[in-house]
């Protein structure tokens, strides 16, 4: 599985927007890239997911570089329940569904 | 809520012995994922059934094993505990479809302690 490479962890300020750096520079052209993150004592949940073009719904946004070797996950106005571990993660899409989790950027809220 | 439920919450056991996990995917999932989360390895993907039949393995040692059942439901065995062992094990549910995201929903996990 092609590797992705995040900080380790990332502060904002609450009502800020906020945006999660990811690296992918061995990305295949049949790579998706994910964003999942993991909210203090829960299982991680799907954020966003984008294959070239830059993705929006009502979570988040994805800014794909245009030649996919990163990308971006901005959140539009932080809140204190954003506070979360977020993943990028590769997967090609049918036939190879498993999720291949990093260590992830650990993002913190100020009040 | 992701409509993945998962049973025990908590688990606490003695080294040597066997336990078993359980899941429930959400409504209309066929395809189930086990993974794992230690503070030393992170979160690893175990392994997935589609529909009752092994789809993909990951890093599942031989002392655990996993099985679907026709209700869709899954079981994962852990047997001759190690202190190691201890960790989160998560369980996740897809539609798996050719077309679409595949988007996977966890559960909130179980947590085994092993003494």
């Amino acid at each position: 599985d092609a590797k992705t490479t995040q900080p380790n962890s990332m502060e904002s300020n609450e009502e800020e927007p906020v945006h999660l750096p990811c690296n992918h520079s061995t990305i295949s052209g049949t790579d998706y890239i994910h964003w999942y993150r993991q909210l203090p004592s829960q299982g991680p949940e799907y954020v966003i997911h984008g294959l070239t073009s830059n993705v929006n719904n009502r979570m988040a946004s994805l800014a794909i570089a245009e030649d996919r070797k990163s990308s971006t996950l901005i959140l539009h106005r932080a809140t204190l329940r954003d506070a979360a571990v977020y993943y990028c993660i590769l997967r090609g899409n049918f036939g190879n569904e498993k999720l291949t989790f990093g260590t992830g950027t650990r993002l913190t809220i100020i009040p | 809520d992701s409509g993945v439920t998962q049973t025990p919450k908590h688990l606490i056991t003695a080294t040597g012995q066997r336990v078993t996990l359980r899941c429930s995917p959400r409504s209309g999932d066929l395809s189930v994922y086990w993974y794992q989360q230690s503070l030393d390895q992170g979160l690893q993907f175990l392994i997935q059934y589609y529909n009752g039949e092994e789809r993909a393995k990951g890093n599942i040692l031989e002392r655990f094993s996993a099985q679907q059942f026709p209700d869709l439901h899954s079981e994962l065995n852990l047997s001759s505990l190690e202190l190691g062992d201890s960790a989160l094990y998560f369980c996740a549910s897809s539609v798996l479809q050719a077309q679409g995201v595949n988007e996977q929903f966890f559960g909130p996990g179980t947590r085994l302690t092993v003494l």
